[in-house]
């Protein structure tokens, strides 16, 4: 048992370049969600996903898509990648709840650096 | 707007003492409240989870207060320890009208060291 598996762990890229980031869960919860942390600003929600097929914004969604087309993966896309981008993103998942947010698994994060 | 706040960036206590963190938030009545810990790069692990109609709650060494009247939560760790050296967050589901859903909210999380 897994848990929550971020994909890559570390990742450097230039300023227009593209990429994903992938995360997978093997505990079958439904709800996903993406998450920025930044010095001095906390975690931040950028997207979460209720369940297969279905996604929503949150706090930061800018410069930012997901998809979630399978149950256990949830993916981040940067589609132009900007310096204020340089985070560490966290993935995170949890089963379903009233007000449909448990306890969060988080997975072990990937730093991403913008030049 | 709705806020949450976590009074200290930082908390030095020696061993064995009880370190008390608080967490305060604003405009807002959530319907629980959550705590996690996160050490240096890693992700946030939770802890506990106590629901507003719960006044406290405990594990081992761990104790959460909710008081919706003041709307501040403590988080207790008793006779701590060097290993509970950690960054403590909590967080709370806020309404957020943008994304018409609740959403789990995090304070930024106060650094704690246990000096031996």
């Amino acid at each position: 048992n897994a848990g929550v598996t971020q994909t890559p762990k570390f990742r450097v890229l230039k300023t227009g370049q593209s990429m994903t980031l992938l995360c997978a869960q093997d505990m079958n919860h439904e709800y996903m969600y993406w998450y920025r942390q930044d010095p001095g600003m906390g975690l931040r929600l950028i997207h979460y996903s209720v369940g297969e097929g279905t996604t929503a914004k949150g706090e930061v969604p800018d410069g930012y898509n997901v998809s979630r087309l399978k149950k256990q993966n949830f993916l981040l896309g940067l589609e132009s990648a900007a310096p204020s981008q340089t985070s560490v993103y966290f993935c995170a998942s949890s089963y379903l709840s009233d007000r449909g947010h448990g306890e969060q698994y988080f997975g072990p994060g990937t730093r991403l650096t913008v030049t | 707007s709705q806020k949450i706040e976590q009074n200290s960036e930082a908390l030095n206590i020696q061993e064995g003492k009880t370190a008390t963190l608080t967490c305060n938030y604003t405009n807002y009545s959530p319907a629980y409240l959550q705590w996690y810990r996160q050490d240096p790069g890693r992700g946030p692990v939770f802890l506990l989870l106590i629901r507003e109609n719960e006044k406290e709650k405990r594990k081992e060494r761990l104790k959460v207060t909710f008081d919706t009247t003041l709307k501040q939560s403590l988080f207790h760790i008793t006779a701590s320890q060097p290993a509970d050296s950690a960054t403590y967050l909590c967080a709370l589901d806020m309404w957020r009208s943008g994304a018409g859903s609740y959403q789990l909210t995090f304070g930024k999380g106060t650094k704690l060291s246990v000096i031996p």
